[in-house]
Order: C-alpha cells, then structure tokens, then sequence
C-alpha cells in the first residue's frame, strides 16, 4: 500500500545547474499537485497536472521552473538555471479525483539546497 | 491572493492537557483540511471537513468547520509527547482550481 514517492530525498545543486525532482502517485490517482516549503512557513502551490495535462500553474514561477505528469512515469518538477532563492522542500500530492472528496495525500518531499 | 492565519503561533504545553487551535480566512471556502507535519516529513492528513458546521473527529482530535465558511478549529484532547509537531490547515474550493491554500503553522510542543 505504497504512499506519494518523491525522489531524491535530498538533492543538493550549484547556481546555474538544473534541478530535476521526481513524484511517483498513490497508485491509481490522476491528480498530482506541487509545493513549495520555504524554512518556517507553510507550503505554496505551484501547479496541478493530470494525466499528460496541466491544468492550473498559477503559482508556477514563469521562467525557469516546468512540470509535467506523462502518461508513463513520474510527475517531474523541473528548475533550470536554479538560484540560492530556489533553496526549499518541494512537496508532491496526489488525489484521485479533484472532485468532493478531495484529500490530497502528500509524499515525503524532496529537499533542494543551492550552493 | 488568499491568506490563512493560524494561532496561536506556538504552543508549549504540559502533558495530558487539552490543546485549541483556529484558522481564518479572508474569503470562504467549501472544504477545510487539517494536516500535520513532523520535521523533515511530508504533511500527512488529520481531518477533512466538507460542509459549514460540520464538527468531526478522529480519536482525540477534534475538528470543525465555521458556519461563516471562512475558519475553522482543531482540539487536541489529552495531549501526549507524540502530538509535537506543526499542525496546518488548508482550504480548498473544489470544482474550480483544485489547490490547496495552507495556514501558516501552529507548532506545539509538549511538556512531559
């Protein structure tokens, strides 16, 4: 009965490298969402993707940061060029329907460090 | 954009002694989540509440939705040194963007 998956666990990047996080759903959720953790603050909403869609990344820093959730595989969170500011824990939630009920189930989080 | 506030901020309190929390919204939402998270761990869910009034449990957590839609409480009866953590609420309007606006934290910490 595995959980939300996120690897690595731990990811430590220069400035300028890219920074690629992985987020393995509940089995047979759709829905997937990310966070961000800044040090001492409540997580932030990033974007909602469904299955080869994104359907809401309003909180998506415009340059730099991508996500995608394809078919086969993972969701990835991508950030190019990564910045000190970049430093925080992202999270991953899955849900298996964005509908009432909806509980989003959160995996263990992924912890970028910029050098 | 829409902001949660949580209070108190931090809580130290004794063993055994029963732990109140609330959250407030500017604008209202449809469904209330309560979360809590352990260091360097995810947030894992407490209690979800659906409809304005609802009071639910689950064990010695006790949880209601406000009837103006736009706060909601958290009680902790007969805390044990396992309930330290930081406790989140999130708000959500489902039906339209389906994200999460979290709280700003309350962390207890518990006295033996």
């Amino acid at each position: 009965n595995a959980g939300v998956m996120q690897n690595p666990r731990h990811l430590v990047r220069r400035r300028g490298q890219e920074a690629r996080l992985r987020c393995s759903p509940v089995k047979g959720h759709s829905h997937v969402y990310w966070y961000r953790q800044l040090p001492e603050e409540g997580l932030k909403f990033m974007v909602y993707l469904q299955k080869e869609n994104i359907i809401d990344e309003s909180g998506m820093p415009k340059e730099r940061f991508s996500a995608e959730f394809p078919k086969e595989g993972p969701s990835i969170l991508r950030i190019q060029q990564v910045v000190r500011g970049d430093s925080a824990a992202y999270f991953c939630a899955s849900s298996p329907t964005p509908r009432v009920p909806n509980e989003q189930f959160f995996g263990p989080g992924t912890r970028l460090t910029v050098l | 954009g829409q902001q949660l506030n949580q209070s108190p901020q931090s809580m130290f309190i004794q063993e055994g002694e029963d732990v109140s929390m609330n959250c407030t919204s500017s604008s209202i939402f449809n469904t209330w989540l309560w979360y809590k998270q352990e260091p360097g761990e995810g947030p894992v869910l407490l209690i979800a509440l659906y409809k304005a009034g609802e009071l639910t449990s689950n064990g010695r957590l006790t949880a209601q939705f406000g009837i103006t839609r736009k706060d909601s409480f958290l009680n902790i009866s007969a805390s044990i040194p396992s309930d330290v953590g930081i406790y989140f609420c999130a708000g959500l309007n489902t039906g339209t963007a389906s994200k999460l606006t979290f709280g700003t934290g309350t962390r207890l910490q518990v006295m033996l």
